[in-house]
C-alpha cells in the first residue's frame, strides 16, 4: 500500500514568512509524529498525535511552530515568521497505535 | 551532552567487511532501542527493534543492547555497496517506541 507522503518536497522561503508542511499518514495509522533534522544532526522529536487524545507538543522549539491533524489523518506543520536557523529536513511519521513508525521522505526547507 | 551520542564518522570499508556501529546513551531509562537506515534523500527505515538487553539477529544483521554499560551495538556482516547509508541509532522509555530519541547517525560507505 501507500506510504507515508508529505508535501512540497522542498521548500524555498524568505525569513519571516509562514510555511505549511503537509503530511499524510498510512491510511488506517492512528499516530502521527514530526521531527526535525538539521544538517549534520540526528532527527528532533517535535509533536506526536495519537488517535483524539491532545497531542504531545513537548518537543516544539518555540510559538512559532504549531501542528494540526485534521480528522485523525492528514497533518499540517505550521512554522510562522521563519528564520534562517529553521532550515531542515521536516519529517512525519506514522504507526497503527504502539507499532513501528513510518517516515516519510521529509520536505527540505530552506529559509533565504 | 547529548542524551544519545553516535559518532557520525564518514566510515568507509571495502565489500565484504564486518562494519561494526554504535551508540552510548545516559538515560537509564532508555528501554527500547532501535536501528534506522537512511538513504539519501529519503526517510528513515526501521532495520532493527530490540527491547531491553541482549541481541538480536536478522540475516546479515545483528544488534546488541548492553543496558550496564548503556551501549548499543548493530554489526553488518558481509557488507555491500548497497548498505551504504546513513544509519541511526534511536531509543526510547515508552513502550512502542513513541518519542524517539535519535543519535546523530552514521554515514556508511561500502566500497565496491
Amino acid at each position: 500500500g501507500a506510504g507515508v507522503s508529505q508535501s512540497p518536497s522542498n521548500k524555498v522561503t524568505e525569513k519571516g514568512k509562514d510555511v505549511e508542511l503537509r503530511c499524510d499518514p498510512i491510511s488506517g495509522h492512528t499516530a502521527l509524529y514530526w521531527y526535525r533534522q538539521s544538517l549534520g544532526q540526528g532527527l528532533e522529536f517535535l509533536i506526536y498525535f495519537q488517535g483524539n487524545s491532545a497531542p504531545d507538543k513537548s518537543g516544539l522549539p518555540s510559538d512559532r511552530f504549531s501542528a494540526e491533524r485534521t480528522g485523525g489523518s492528514v497533518s499540517t506543520l505550521t512554522i510562522q515568521r521563519t528564520q534562517q536557523e529553521d532550515s531542515a529536513v521536516y519529517l512525519c511519521a506514522s504507526s497503527a497505535g504502539l507499532e513501528t513508525q513510518y517516515f516519510g521522505p521529509g520536505t527540505r526547507l530552506l529559509v533565504l | 551532552q547529548k542524551e544519545v551520542e553516535q559518532d557520525p564518522g564518514p566510515l568507509s570499508v571495502p565489500e565484504g567487511a564486518i562494519v561494526s556501529l554504535n551508540c552510548t546513551y545516559s538515560n537509564s531509562a532508555f528501554q527500547y532501542f532501535m536501528w534506522y537506515r537512511q538513504y539519501s534523500r529519503k526517510g528513515p527505515e526501521l532495520l532493527m527493534y530490540t527491547y531491553s538487553s541482549g541481541n538480536k539477529e536478522d540475516g546479515r544483521f545483528t544488534a546488541q543492547v548492553d543496558k550496564s554499560s548503556k551501549y548499543i551495538s548493530l554489526f553488518i556482516r558481509d557488507s555491500q555497496p548497497s548498505d551504504s547509508a546513513t544509519y541511526l541509532c534511536a531509543m526510547s522509555d515508552h513502550e512502542g517506541a513513541q518519542k524517539l530519541v535519535f543519535g546523530q547517525g552514521t554515514r556508511l560507505t561500502i566500497n565496491p
